[in-house]
């Protein structure tokens, strides 16, 4: 059973350009969870999906950023108009519960780390 | 509000020694509380976890203990070894289920 998967690892852009993560979550699990990390700083929540459905983004900057969970495929962070502060390592993780007060671990990927030059 | 708060930042303690690490938690509704490790350049990874209904649990060297009165719970490593050092994040869920991490703490253990 393949962990959750994140694509690309290392992604390099300039300035205005648009960033596309990608994160596959472990089979059989239906949530996914993005945080962000600074470096030399913690993780930071962002948003929790479920197939077709954003649960909780109440962590998302209100502009150029989106993110969605189709029902067939990946699920897609997209920063649109990158500035140099959204460089950052873009983690995603799944678990195969979710909602209120949910107890399961979350199993993270590997990290997409974004260089805004 | 959704909060997290984890002491210290940093702790640096000699090989053989013990290192404690607290977390409180805003939310009394909270039912889960897991400990991960990220080590430098990786991801993080659970080691350790409780639920409200136990007080304590330990693996090993790793113990985990639990005060839903006062609503911080405490990660306790006994006999560090180098290999222990790394960033560790206390995390708790809210509301919609999300898991809410603290700032994190860098451990260091001296050889």
């Amino acid at each position: 059973n393949a962990g959750v998967m994140q694509n690309p690892r290392h992604l390099v852009r300039r300035r205005g350009q648009e960033a596309r993560l990608r994160c596959s979550p472990m089979k059989g699990h239906s949530h996914v969870y993005w945080y962000r990390q600074l470096p030399e700083e913690g993780l930071k929540f962002m948003v929790y999906l479920q197939k077709e459905n954003i649960i909780d983004e109440s962590g998302m900057p209100k502009e150029r950023f989106s993110a969605e969970f189709p029902k067939e495929g990946p699920s897609i962070l997209r920063i649109q108009q990158v500035v140099r502060g959204d460089s950052a390592a873009y983690f995603c993780a799944s678990s195969p519960n979710g909602g209120p007060h949910s107890s399961g671990e979350l199993f993270f990927g590997e990290g997409s780390r974004l260089t805004v030059l | 509000g959704e909060n997290v708060e984890q002491h210290p930042s940093t702790l640096s303690v000699q090989e053989g020694d013990s290192a404690v690490i607290k977390c409180t938690y805003s939310d009394s509704a909270s039912n889960y509380f897991p400990w991960y490790k990220q080590e430098l350049g990786k991801r993080p990874q659970l080691i350790i976890d409780i639920r409200s209904n136990v007080g304590e649990k330990k693996d090993q060297r790793i113990a985990v203990t639990l005060n839903k009165t006062a609503k911080h719970f405490s990660l306790h490593i006994t006999e560090t070894q180098p290999e222990d050092s790394a960033v560790y994040f206390c995390a708790a869920p809210f509301n919609t289920g999300k898991l809410i991490f603290g700032q994190g703490t860098t451990l260091q253990v001296k050889p």
